[in-house]
């Protein structure tokens, strides 16, 4: 157990729709990194937040959003949902900033959302 | 952009054989983290390398970053059913907090 959770573990929702996938980090923790896995893209890094402001964005698409809140659990909205979408969405969290051993990074159980 | 390939895809091997993956980078790296994801699960940090030339072990496991910074290796001595699972290196630029996940090696070990 990483001590990162994350909700729902399973969603099944339909094209155009919207969701949300909910992340608490580790006690202590003030950086949350969502990532998206798919079987064809690999580990993609999407968006990073650290106490509240985003920090660093990746691959993530227009139709995707997210926020860090001030109890620094965090939230990945998916709007406009496509078939594309369906895959295993991760969260981590790491103590941040930066530093050799503020930045190891702990991985959720995360959510596996299928776009039918 | 930066792009991190692994070499191999994927390899299965008898249990008791040795086993590495190759990690190399388009870019020149400040760190490199080695991250293990077992069958239905998530990553799990395993080690971060910093320095040029660097080797660090663990138990069976060595890990090796290259010269220039930009490839790294990860070494499994005499495989165990255990170590089943796809590893993944992931290197960062710079002074950025963004990791960069390599493509993956899916060790398969039988009996």
């Amino acid at each position: 157990d990483s001590g990162v959770t994350q909700t729902p573990k399973h969603l099944i929702t339909a094209t155009g729709q919207r969701v949300t996938l909910r992340c608490s980090p580790r006690s202590g923790d003030l950086s949350v990194y969502w990532y998206q896995q798919s079987l064809d893209q690999g580990l993609q890094f999407l968006i990073q937040y650290y106490n509240g402001e985003e920090r660093a964005k990746g691959n993530i698409l227009e139709r995707f959003s997210a926020q860090q809140f001030p109890d620094l659990h965090s939230e990945l909205n998916l709007s406009s949902l496509e078939l594309g979408d369906s895959a295993l969405y991760f969260c981590a969290s790491s103590v941040g900033p930066l530093g050799p051993k503020q930045e190891t990074q702990y991985f959720g159980p995360g959510t596996r959302l299928l776009v039918l | 952009g930066q792009q991190v390939m692994q070499i191999p895809q994927y390899q299965h091997v008898q249990e008791g054989e040795d086993f590495t993956t190759y990690c190399n980078s388009s870019t020149t790296l400040s760190n490199i983290q080695w991250y293990k994801q077992r069958p239905g699960g998530h990553p799990v940090f395993l080690i971060q390398l910093v320095k040029s030339g660097e080797v660090k072990k663990q138990k069976r496991l060595t890990f090796q970053f290259g010269e220039a910074k930009k490839n790294s290796s990860l070494h499994i001595t005499a495989t165990q059913t255990t170590d089943v699972g796809t590893y993944f290196c992931a290197g960062r630029t710079g002074t950025a907090s963004k990791l960069t996940f390599g493509t993956g090696t899916r060790l398969q070990v039988t009996l």
